[in-house]
């Protein structure tokens, strides 16, 4: 199993500014992932970090608005960079794959941008 | 193309009665997991089964079972006695890839109300 602290747990934003969202794992894991939920929505995958390597974005995002760092195994950050009123969604990290059998979440980013 | 399709959008079942969400799924993986997640009004993710793609037997978990059917492409959840308190969001979500590559999609999501 997997315990994962996410923080800020909330945050409200001005237009045009970045805001880093951390997420630490009590155990290493190989493989973490960043979700977006948009308001009544799912989850839409943003990316995958792992280790060692580059993020891996998914289709309609991009490194320059959601850069993340991984810089150990049990440590990641998500940045959300210049930021408009449509960024405002909980943003979930997440760990699975090997060795995991499902997918652990943290509590969640509920982010406002004014 | 969806990955994870939930056609119910919205379900409403009498308390203690059974109920079924449909989730059907798409990939030319032959190794992948599905799974059911409850998301209550509090946000969080809430895992409830779990079934691998060569599980011979449908998962079970206390009132949730899965109800499997490989040639279908299908994964339904089946909450058995409903309670108040499964009325939430349901997430089919599917995991595929192999090692190093894994990726978990979610579907659209059903919202359960259980009536008392």
């Amino acid at each position: 199993s997997a315990v994962i602290s996410q923080k800020p747990s909330r945050d409200i934003c001005q237009r045009g500014t970045s805001l880093t969202i951390q997420c630490q794992v009590d155990s290493q894991v190989t493989m973490m992932f960043w979700y977006r939920q948009q308001p009544g929505q799912s989850l839409t995958l943003i990316a995958t970090a792992n280790q060692g390597s580059e993020a891996t974005y998914e289709s309609g995002f991009v490194i320059d608005k959601f850069p993340i760092s991984r810089p150990n195994l049990t440590f990641s950050t998500l940045t959300v960079s210049n930021m408009s009123p449509e960024d405002s969604s909980i943003y979930l990290c997440s760990v699975g794959g090997t060795g995991f059998e499902k997918l652990f979440f943290g509590s969640g980013t509920q982010l406002s941008v004014l | 193309a969806q990955k994870i399709t939930q056609t119910q959008p919205g379900m409403f079942v009498q308390e203690k009665e059974a109920v079924t969400l449909d989730c059907t799924y798409d990939t030319s993986d032959p190794s992948y997991g599905l799974f059911w997640y409850k998301q209550p009004s509090s946000g969080e993710m809430i895992f409830l089964i779990y079934q691998g793609s060569y599980d011979q037997q449908n998962a079970t978990e206390g009132r949730y079972s899965l109800n499997f059917q490989k040639a279908r492409k299908s994964a339904n959840l089946v909450i058995s006695a409903s309670q108040l308190g499964d009325s939430a969001m349901y997430f089919c979500a599917m995991r595929e890839g192999g090692s190093g590559t894994y990726k978990y999609i979610f579907g659209t999501g059903t919202r359960l109300k259980v009536l008392a």
